[in-house]
């Protein structure tokens, strides 16, 4: 099984409706994140937690919110999806020291 | 300001010869890291390596090093030896501590290697 789990790997979605991205990991992991990747963009990140009391925004926050539900979940929901979030979405785990993150396999989102 | 910069879009090279991928990057924090990051077409994000900025040596990762240049602020990914399967888009990133340890991404080169 993977470290960093996320459903759905793809979704295409209409305008208007709200949508769940969730995540999951067996790291045992404190730091997770929420990334967004647009062609030729890189990697933005939208929302971080440090653990499950602390959540703070990204770059790109807006339109987007986050639940963390324990350590090991982290969910990002799109509240109002419009058509310029469709991108490919990246949930991503680390130690306290951030020697590295870990990524999920990516979900594809797109908003007809 | 950015804070990684990769100016080399694309990058062609011959299988079996040896590639540099430029990154430079842009902090105050005297304590940071750097990755990079292989993406293939299917899209997931495969870690390679990492070098703290502490660290005296350049980090080596089987084919993988880096090349890193404290003072000019640069921490270039050479591969050596290409393979047909080193073919995909490449991410340099850096974490600050004293930004909470985010994590910063440049936008990436597509590798394409020729046999």
């Amino acid at each position: 099984d993977a470290d960093v789990t996320q459903t759905p790997r793809n979704r295409i979605t209409k305008t208007g409706k709200r949508i769940m991205l969730e995540c999951s990991q067996t790291k045992g992991h404190d730091r997770m994140y929420w990334y967004r990747q647009d062609p030729g963009l890189g990697l933005q990140l939208i929302y971080y937690s440090f653990d499950v009391k602390d959540i703070n925004k990204g770059e790109i926050s807006d339109g987007y919110s986050v639940s963390r539900q324990a350590q090991a979940k982290f969910s990002l929901s799109l509240e109002s999806a419009i058509p310029n979030q469709t991108a490919l979405y990246f949930c991503a785990t680390s130690d306290n020291l951030g020697v590295e993150a870990f990524f999920g396999q990516g979900t594809r989102l797109t908003v007809v | 300001a950015q804070k990684i910069t990769q100016t080399q879009p694309g990058m062609f090279v011959q299988e079996k010869e040896a590639v540099t991928l430029d990154c430079t990057y842009d902090t105050s924090d005297p304590s940071y890291g750097l990755f990079w990051y292989k993406q293939p077409s299917s899209g997931e994000m495969i870690f390679l390596i990492y070098q703290g900025s502490y660290d005296q040596q350049n980090a080596t990762e089987g084919r993988y090093s880096l090349n890193f240049q404290k003072a000019r602020k640069s921490a270039n990914l050479v591969i050596s030896a290409s393979q047909l399967g080193d073919s995909a888009m490449y991410f340099c990133a850096m974490r600050e501590v004293n930004t909470g340890n985010q994590f910063y991404f440049g936008t990436g080169t597509s590798l394409t290697v020729i046999p």
